[in-house]
């Protein structure tokens, strides 16, 4: 069964770089999602994407971050300047009509 | 006071037990979610209901709209059972809002 893929499982990068989280959805989904689940709370929306446009985001979702489609397969959340909160499990998910959102396993970034 | 509340919190079981964990919620949604993740992290999506009730092998959903509450049972579980089951509501066509979810623990 087509799975959605991220990586790396695990990034830990210093504080105020910029990270990187990658996702190859189900290849004929076309919609797109970003959410993060801090350690201990629930899971959280950030960004979902169709058309090659955001569709809508959340409070969290600020001008630090970003996402990219940047061709027919790969789709990317950038962090600029990590802090240390945005320490969490990003899950990426894909659809292919609105619902239901098949998840990836989720990449652990860690902040030091 | 959350959008999606979920109860009980966490739930210890002895295997063979019937489980029921519940959802209530307090917006207007297009469909509700029950999902499972397990201690890796990953989340597997087990049932999405806009009304009714849903059957997957010893899994059921329900749904009452006009309660805005939705119950997913366990018949004779098992302890591969054992995961956090987390809610998620569907608000218009894309966003997820999710409950904090019970964590379930099957003893055999």
């Amino acid at each position: 069964e087509p799975e959605v893929t991220q990586t790396p499982s695990h990034q830990v990068t210093q504080m105020g770089q910029e990270v990187i989280l990658r996702c190859v959805p189900i290849s004929n989904h076309l919609y797109f999602y970003w959410y993060r689940q801090i350690l201990g709370q629930k899971v959280e929306f950030l960004v979902s994407f169709y058309n090659n446009e955001i569709s809508e985001k959340s409070e969290i979702f600020d001008d630090q971050f970003s996402v990219e489609r940047p061709d027919g397969s790969n789709f990317t959340l950038k962090i600029r300047s990590t802090k240390l909160e945005d320490s969490a499990m990003y899950f990426c998910a894909s659809s292919p009509e609105a619902q239901p959102q098949h998840f990836g396993d989720g990449t652990r970034l860690s902040i030091l | 006071k959350n959008e999606v509340e979920q109860s009980p919190q966490n739930l210890t079981a002895q295997e063979g037990e019937f489980i029921t964990i519940n959802c209530s919620y307090s917006v207007g949604i297009s469909a509700l979610h029950w999902l499972q993740q397990h201690p890796g992290g990953g989340i597997v999506s087990l049932f999405m209901l806009s009304s009714g009730k849903k059957k997957h092998g010893r899994l059921i959903a329900t749904i009452n709209i006009q309660e805005k509450h939705s119950s997913l049972h366990i018949t004779a579980s098992h302890p591969r059972d054992s995961a956090v089951y987390i809610c998620a509501v569907a608000q218009g066509a894309q966003k997820l809002v999710f409950g904090q979810g019970t964590r379930l623990t099957i003893n055999p």
